[in-house]
């Protein structure tokens, strides 16, 4: 079946800098899109989400950015600080009842302080 | 917010035993609930779909005759590992939604160990 990739296996950064983090999906039926943190042992912590009708959606410290016409995510962190060190996944899904999540290899990020 | 439990959160067997892993909604009911596996270093990938009082829906290769799955209701789903081998050794997650239909609740995972 598709499946959702991601560009970066792992990105190393400074504290205080910003992350860039990529994603390709390959479906064009999805419409919805999420952004998971996944720390050592635990199950995926849900960070931010956007819909197929929007571009770009903003939360605490962290934006996600949709380009439809080539099927490209990312996740930006403001500020990166050491407890965002963790492996993040893109997920992609069709917004409606009982739809299952298709995950992204994921990409581990760390920060050094 | 929404809370999905799972248990046990570790076990470790023998191979050719079986295995429950209980997955539950504390404050919301589930219309379904989703299973996972993850291997170590690897993305999550879905093992299969369970809609209350339904049987479950699952993906291409996961043999169903050996994972077992339970919806029995609305705040309970259950996964079991017939027969257990080494090579089942993973990290399993569950993940529930409700009426409000796309989002889903993620579990802690069960680490499951087979010698």
């Amino acid at each position: 079946g598709e499946s959702v990739g991601l560009h970066l296996p792992t990105l190393s950064v400074q504290e205080g800098d910003n992350s860039i983090i990529n994603c390709a999906y390959s479906n064009s039926a999805s419409d919805y899109f999420i952004w998971y943190k996944q720390e050592s042992g635990k199950g995926p912590q849900f960070i931010i989400d956007i819909r197929s009708n929007m571009d770009k959606r903003q939360g605490q410290r962290v934006t996600v950015l949709l380009n439809k016409t080539v099927k490209h995510l990312s996740l930006q962190i403001a500020a990166t600080q050491p407890g965002d060190s963790a492996v993040y996944f893109c997920a992609e899904t069709q917004y409606q009842a009982g739809t299952a999540l298709i995950f992204g290899k994921g990409t581990t990020l760390s920060v050094s302080s | 917010g929404a809370v999905v439990s799972q248990h046990p959160s570790w076990v470790i067997c023998k191979s050719g035993t079986s295995v429950k892993i209980e997955c539950r909604s504390l404050d919301f009911q589930a219309t379904t609930m989703f299973w996972y596996r993850q291997f170590p270093k690897q993305s999550l990938m879905l093992m299969a779909t369970s809609n209350e009082g339904s049987k479950a829906t699952y993906e291409q290769g996961v043999e169903k005759d050996k994972f077992l799955i339970n919806h029995a209701s609305l705040t309970l789903s259950t996964l079991t590992v017939t027969s257990a081998h080494p090579e089942d050794s993973s990290f399993y997650i569950c993940s529930a939604s409700g009426t409000d239909a796309e989002t889903q609740y993620f579990g802690p995972g069960t680490r499951l160990l087979v010698l």
